[in-house]
């Protein structure tokens, strides 16, 4: 069964414009959860880490909120770039150390057009 | 700069042949990871290591196998490749804080 749902499946936005990409999830336990970028044809790239019960997170024009009692997570890009186009990945950490395992959600596609 | 390198970036394979994917790490990390993607699904783990010259299973290690000769390199190997293992692999690894992907190896089985 999968344990990390990610919404919409994909999007398309117009440059500038702002999105959110939602993360749900049934991973017990739930340490920290990561969004990835993954460009096509390349490999991840980690864009944020949230660790605590409610957590938010900044890194340029992304932000990250966590809220592990609802088990949801969001991505929101602001004034999204062509550059943005790509896939992003949320995966659960169910340990803080390197014997957890990670849970991959099959990830949101999302498209800039100009 | 960390890197972790996979090769070959891509390759085709006949069912019933070996393949044996290669991963290289200058993280110095402990951790290394196989993991294969297929379209439309989350990434799946097939083995790992913490340690030169062991391996652990993962979720899904049937038809694989693989090999931690020293702690930099770490190679996935497909025995006898099946159809059903056409996907990209993806080779990671870990550090106490941090994740590093490969670029990823495209697999057709044929």
């Amino acid at each position: 069964k999968t344990q990390v749902e990610q919404s919409p499946q994909s999007l398309v936005v117009r440059q500038g414009e702002n999105c959110v990409l939602q993360c749900n999830y049934s991973v017990t336990p739930d340490n920290h959860l990561r969004w990835f970028k993954q460009d096509t044809g390349k490999g991840l790239v980690s864009l944020t880490v949230l660790v605590d019960q409610k957590d938010k997170t900044s890194n340029g024009r992304y932000s990250a909120t966590l809220d592990k009692d609802a088990k949801h997570s969001t991505l929101h890009i602001t004034a999204t770039l062509l550059d943005d186009t790509a896939t992003y990945i949320c995966v659960v950490g169910d340990r803080g150390s390197a014997l957890g395992r990670l849970h991959f959600g099959a990830g949101t596609q999302l498209i800039v057009i100009p | 700069e960390a890197a972790v390198t996979q090769s070959p970036r891509s390759k085709v394979a006949v069912t019933g042949g070996k393949v044996t994917l290669s991963c290289h790490q200058t993280n110095n990390h402990d951790y290394m990871y196989w993991y294969r993607q297929d379209t439309g699904h989350g990434l799946r783990l097939i083995h790992y290591s913490y340690v030169a010259d062991s391996t652990e299973k993962g979720d899904i290690p049937d038809g694989y196998k693989a090999s931690r000769p020293s702690q930099e390199n770490f190679s996935l190997i497909l025995e006898l490749a099946s159809l059903s293992q056409t996907a990209v692999y993806f080779c990671a690894s870990k550090g106490l804080n941090t994740l590093y992907f490969g670029a990823g190896t495209r697999l057709s089985v044929l």
